[in-house]
């Protein structure tokens, strides 16, 4: 089946600091989205990004799907910030089957 | 527009004792999964409806676990006799149709089996 490989896989920010997240997966995919999981287990939507770039306030995603790769960049990070980010792939099969990451354990310290 | 909702939020219960979880998906969303998340890992599918209809049930334990989706609106996922290893999030998503549509999740159920 697809891997989905996330990177790094945990990241420690002071509040203010810029950080990358990647994600790299291993087969061609009709979509993709990130996901902000925050300490409550709450899965949070943050882009459904199939390809090129979008933007949402402190957060940008870029997805270069012809590579299989995934970018999500977070600006001026915040304690609210901490949680585990996860790329999820829909692959590009007969079934449109989420396929989840590895994750991204962030913690931003004030 | 109300999310996903689903409950309970917690159970706890003893090893071979039966479980069940409620959800309601996003008004007019046609499609609804089921997750489950261990401890340090992504979702991983269990199940996938179309309104009432199971279309992708490949990872489903039918030997214990069963769902339903009657009327193609809520649904039912039970875990009968629970085992050690079912602890984890049980969690459902919805989305409006079958292509690559954002998929919205709920809260979760946490399962811990004693």
């Amino acid at each position: 089946g697809i891997q989905v490989e996330q990177s790094p896989p945990d990241l420690i920010l002071q509040e203010g600091a810029n950080s990358t997240l990647r994600c790299n997966f291993s087969d061609s995919v009709n979509n993709l989205q990130w996901f902000h999981q925050n300490p409550w287990g709450q899965l949070i939507n943050l882009f459904y990004i199939p390809s090129g770039t979008k933007q949402n306030g402190r957060l940008s995603a870029t997805t270069v799907a012809t590579e299989r790769y995934s970018l999500l960049y977070i600006s001026s990070s915040q304690t609210t910030d901490s949680g585990v980010y996860f790329c999820a792939v829909h692959m590009n099969t007969g079934f449109q089957k989420l396929v989840f990451g590895t994750g991204t354990r962030l913690l931003v310290s004030p | 527009e109300a999310g996903v909702v689903q409950s309970p939020r917690y159970k706890i219960i003893e090893k071979k004792q039966p479980v069940a979880f409620w959800c309601n998906p996003i008004s007019g969303h046609n499609t609804l999964y089921w997750y489950r998340q261990n401890l340090g890992q992504g979702p991983e599918l269990l199940i996938r409806y179309e309104n009432e209809e199971a279309v992708d049930d490949s990872q489903l334990p039918k030997d214990r676990f069963s769902a339903e989706r009657l009327k193609g609106v809520d649904s039912t996922l039970k875990i009968q006799p629970a085992e050690l290893g079912d602890s984890a999030v049980y969690l459902c998503a919805s989305s409006a149709g079958q292509g690559s549509e954002t998929q919205y999740f709920g809260p979760g159920t946490r399962l811990l089996v004693l």
